[in-house]
């Protein structure tokens, strides 16, 4: 079974600035994918950002960008130049296997402020 | 804008009662996942439908069944209604082969179902 914790359940940053949203996960599984989705008020969930375990690199969406750190099992987002329309609720979650299950974690509200 | 969409948006039923949701994926996906969101949570995984077969199920009761049809589009069916399952409905859809790349899940706007 697969676990992700959010520990910062609230979030706030000035517009144009940088903010860091923390994730952790734990899986036994060696082929797995991380995904951030971003959930505005208006309750859609959006796809932010992806990344695959077996790729060091980081990936990277415009303003947003990972640090996946694998051994620790951490996968935190970055935005950059925030604005007003990142706020919103903020989910990190995994998938492993061919099931496609997402196990997400608890969500971070961020709010972006002038 | 995903493309997928769910109907209806809002619910109001009252307990014992059963409810079904519906969901119509995107273009050219083969796969369909509901979640329930509670109030304030993380969603949920309830089960997967591929092929308009089950695929995969997590830890909801049997009064949570499913379909998906022959143009990949899926219900969600709940029986005897209690009120824990008052709750955001998220669908997502996405596909085995191509574009979009194998796990990543595109939802709808949910469904709101309160039950009183």
């Amino acid at each position: 079974a697969q676990t992700v914790t959010q520990s910062q359940p609230e979030m706030s940053v000035q517009e144009a600035e940088t903010v860091t949203l923390s994730c952790t996960y734990d899986t036994s599984e060696s082929n797995y994918y991380l995904f951030w989705y971003k959930q505005p008020p208006s309750r859609q969930m959006i796809l932010v950002i992806r990344q695959e375990a077996y790729k060091q690199q980081n990936a990277t969406e415009n303003r947003f960008s990972v640090n996946f750190q694998k051994a620790a099992k951490s996968f935190s987002l970055k935005i950059s130049d925030s604005q007003l329309g990142d706020t919103a609720m903020y989910f990190c979650a995994v998938v492993t296997g061919t099931a496609s299950k997402l196990t997400f974690g608890t969500g971070t509200r961020l709010q972006v402020t002038l | 804008e995903t493309g997928v969409t769910q109907s209806p948006t809002h619910l109001i039923k009252t307990r014992g009662q059963q409810v079904t949701l519906r969901c119509s994926s995107q273009s050219g996906h083969n796969t369909v996942s509901w979640y329930q969101q509670a109030l304030g949570q993380g969603p949920q995984f309830i089960f997967q439908y591929y092929r308009e077969e089950e695929n995969g199920r997590g830890n909801f009761p049997p009064r949570f069944s499913g379909l998906q049809f022959p143009n990949y589009s899926s219900e969600l069916n709940v029986n005897a209604l209690e009120l824990d399952d008052s709750a955001l409905y998220l669908c997502a859809s996405s596909s085995d082969r191509g574009r979009p790349r194998p796990h990543e899940q595109y939802f709808g706007p949910g469904t709101r179902l309160t039950v009183t």
